[in-house]
């Protein structure tokens, strides 16, 4: 049981480049999340989704887009990469009677 | 506006005492309040949750204290392990809907021997 797998673990990006953060879990949740971890600013809310074919903003949307097309998977798209965009991003799921399961978080880099 | 706000930032505590971290928020819809513990290169890991009908929690050597009229809550790690340095986070979240947790700020808590 793999849980909550998220793919990259690294990555370094040229502004104005685009790249997808791929998130998978095994555990039939219905919503996902997708956040960021900066220094001193603890998880912020990027983007949810309460079930496939769903999405919503969280707290800090901008510069950022999502896509659920299947229920197990949660992507995270940066259109043009900006350097305040540099943070440690954490896919997590759960349902409504559940503990939020988190991955290992994918450490991003815009130069 | 930070939904949940979480102190110390940073905390040292000798081993064999106290560690205590405290979270306050401002939305009483609130009713669910976990502690996610959080190790260096790894992701948030829930360590222990309460609901407000409790107004304490323990599991082991962890407990949560929850005043509901005070609107704060905090985390006591008694005899406090060398294993227990870690970043600890608070959060909070509404039950109903997409269940969103807002997290606190974090606190980078060292346990010295």
């Amino acid at each position: 049981n793999a849980g909550v797998t998220q793919t990259p673990k690294f990555r370094v990006l040229k502004t104005g480049q685009s790249m997808t953060l791929l998130c998978a879990q095994d555990m039939n949740h219905e919503y996902m999340y997708w956040y960021r971890q900066d220094p001193g600013m603890g998880l912020r809310l990027i983007h949810y989704s309460v079930g496939e074919g769903t999405t919503a903003k969280g707290e800090v949307p901008d510069g950022y887009n999502v896509s659920r097309l299947k229920k197990q998977n949660f992507l995270l798209g940066l259109e043009s990469a900006a350097p305040s965009q540099t943070s440690v991003y954490f896919c997590a799921s759960r349902t409504t009677s559940t503990e939020a399961f988190f991955g290992q978080g994918t450490r991003l880099t815009v130069v | 506006q930070q939904q949940v706000k979480q102190s110390p930032q940073s905390l040292i505590v000798q081993k064999g005492g106290i560690s205590i971290i405290n979270c306050a928020y401002e939305n009483t819809a609130f009713d669910y309040f976990p502690w996610y513990q959080q190790f260096p290169g790894k992701g948030p890991a829930l360590l222990i949750a309460i609901r407000p009908d409790v107004s304490e929690k323990k599991e082991g050597r962890f407990t949560i204290s929850f005043n509901k009229s005070a609107k704060q809550f905090s985390l006591h790690i008694m005899d406090s392990q060398p294993g227990d340095s870690a970043t600890y986070f608070c959060a909070a979240s509404k039950q109903t809907g997409a269940n969103n947790l807002f997290f606190g700020t974090g606190t980078r808590l060292t346990i010295i021997p």
